[in-house]
């Protein structure tokens, strides 16, 4: 079936880090992949999206690299804010043969924290 | 466009009591989402709605909830009777049917079964 998983949080990071989340998905043929994030008490927001293969998403300083090889769509930004504290969830989108689908599965999130 | 809008926002209630949460999908989407987000179970699809017709509800828990969209513009999730272990947060996310598009979500209505 199609899963995502992410690594557990909580990320707690000093302003100004590196950092990176791992997502890691099961699916079959070419799903689409999405970063969400959610600040407190809000909804979701996409982040960033790749739709296929090698692509790059980026936004906000943030990007992923959409890898079939690992099957994998790591969260990474040069230089964390503390703004940029909230839960990033790891999305996929599966394919599907049969007609057009936007369904979203979604990691269980990763809480990041970071500090002044 | 003021976005995807649920109400109430917060709604306390009582075990046994019926429970009625409502959406509003951004105007001309034509797919709609219904999500529950738990600390145990992160964040599960309940259902979605594809031209306002039921595609997959395999994520609802059990008979006691029930979703329904009579028209492209409203949606709402019921829970008859309510459990305390309902207790959850509830997303309605909206989208354009088409691959490789993103939802919008609304943001959440806090239920609390006491």
């Amino acid at each position: 079936g199609n899963s995502v998983t992410q690594m557990e949080g909580p990320v707690t990071l000093s302003e100004e880090a590196f950092l990176t989340i791992n997502c890691t998905y099961t699916a079959t043929g070419y799903p689409s992949l999405f970063w969400y994030v959610q600040y407190p008490g809000e909804g979701l927001q996409l982040l960033l999206k790749a739709t296929k293969a090698d692509d790059k998403g980026s936004n906000k300083g943030f990007e992923a690299t959409y890898r079939k090889e690992t099957t994998s769509f790591h969260l990474e930004k040069g230089s964390v804010q503390v703004s940029d504290s909230a839960v990033y969830f790891c999305a996929l989108s599966p394919m599907n043969y049969g007609g057009a689908t936007n369904k979203l599965i979604f990691g269980t999130g990763t809480l990041l924290a970071v500090q002044p | 466009d003021a976005g995807v809008i649920q109400s109430p926002r917060h709604e306390v209630t009582e075990m046994g009591q019926e429970v009625t949460l409502r959406c509003k999908p951004i105007s001309g989407h034509n797919s709609l989402f219904w999500y529950r987000q738990t600390m145990m179970r992160g964040l599960e699809l309940l259902i979605y709605f594809n031209n306002n017709v039921p595609i997959d509800d395999s994520g609802m828990p059990e008979d006691r909830f029930s979703a329904k969209m009579p028209n492209a513009s409203f949606s709402t999730l019921k829970i008859q009777p309510s459990e305390p272990r309902d207790s959850a947060v509830y997303f309605c996310a909206s989208s354009f049917l088409q691959l490789n598009t993103e939802a919008f979500f609304g943001q959440g209505t806090r239920l609390t079964v006491v």
